[in-house]
């Protein structure tokens, strides 16, 4: 098992530039999220997936895509960059077992990709 | 809007003592709330959940509260080791079926020194 595995490991854009940063998880997890953590304001959910085909905004979507072709890959696309984007990225993937509100398990991490726009 | 607060000062300690970080949250009504920790440059790591009609929960050196009514949870390191020293982040999730998210905490660096 590779857990979450997240590419690229770093990154640098130009304002305007456009690119996609990779998450796969090969736990069958249906729940996929990516979320970006800024020094002193912890991680803050963009997007999430709770199955393919499905995804959701979360907090701070603005500027970002998503989509869930498979169980397997969630891709979070910055369609043009701006300095503000510049942080570091991570990607989650986890089970609600059974379809039950009441039972949840942990959410397993990827390493995440530093991201700078200049 | 839903805040999530935890200790705003890092904490050093002295190897063998016990570690209590806070977690307080507004506007929210969390079923589960979970402790991760986090090591410079990595993703955060699952260290224990606990659900809103648990009051404590133990695993190993590790032992977390959860109080409802005062909307906060304590997470305690017992004979703390340097081995500990990282920042431990809490996550709470409402638990709504099909919207698994955690809203996080900025954190709190622990110092555990020899």
């Amino acid at each position: 098992n590779a857990g979450v595995t997240q590419t690229p490991k770093f990154q640098v854009l130009k304002t305007g530039q456009s690119m996609t940063l990779q998450c796969a998880q090969d736990m069958n997890h249906e729940y996929m999220s990516w979320y970006r953590q800024d020094p002193g304001m912890g991680l803050r959910l963009i997007h999430y997936s709770v199955g393919a085909g499905i995804t959701d905004q979360g907090e701070v979507p603005n500027g970002y895509n998503v989509s869930r072709s498979t169980t397997e890959d969630f891709p979070l696309r910055l369609l043009s960059a701006a300095p503000s984007q510049t942080s570091v990225y991570f990607c989650a993937s986890g089970h609600q077992r059974d379809g039950l509100a009441g039972v949840r398990e942990t959410q397993y991490f990827g390493p995440g990709t530093r991201l700078l726009v200049l | 809007s839903q805040k999530i607060e935890q200790n705003s000062e890092a904490l050093n300690i002295q190897e063998g003592k016990t570690a209590t970080l806070t977690c307080n949250y507004t506007n929210y009504s969390p079923a589960y709330l979970q402790w991760y920790r986090q090591d410079p440059g990595r993703g955060p790591v699952f260290l224990l959940l606990i659900r809103e009609n648990e009051k404590e929960k133990r695993k190993e050196r590790l032992k977390v509260t959860f109080d409802t009514t005062l909307k906060q949870s304590l997470f305690h390191i017992t004979a703390s080791q340097p081995a500990d020293s990282a920042t431990y982040l809490c996550a709470l999730d409402s638990g709504v079926a099909n919207d698994y998210k955690l809203s996080f905490g900025a954190g709190t660096t622990v110092t555990v020194r020899a």
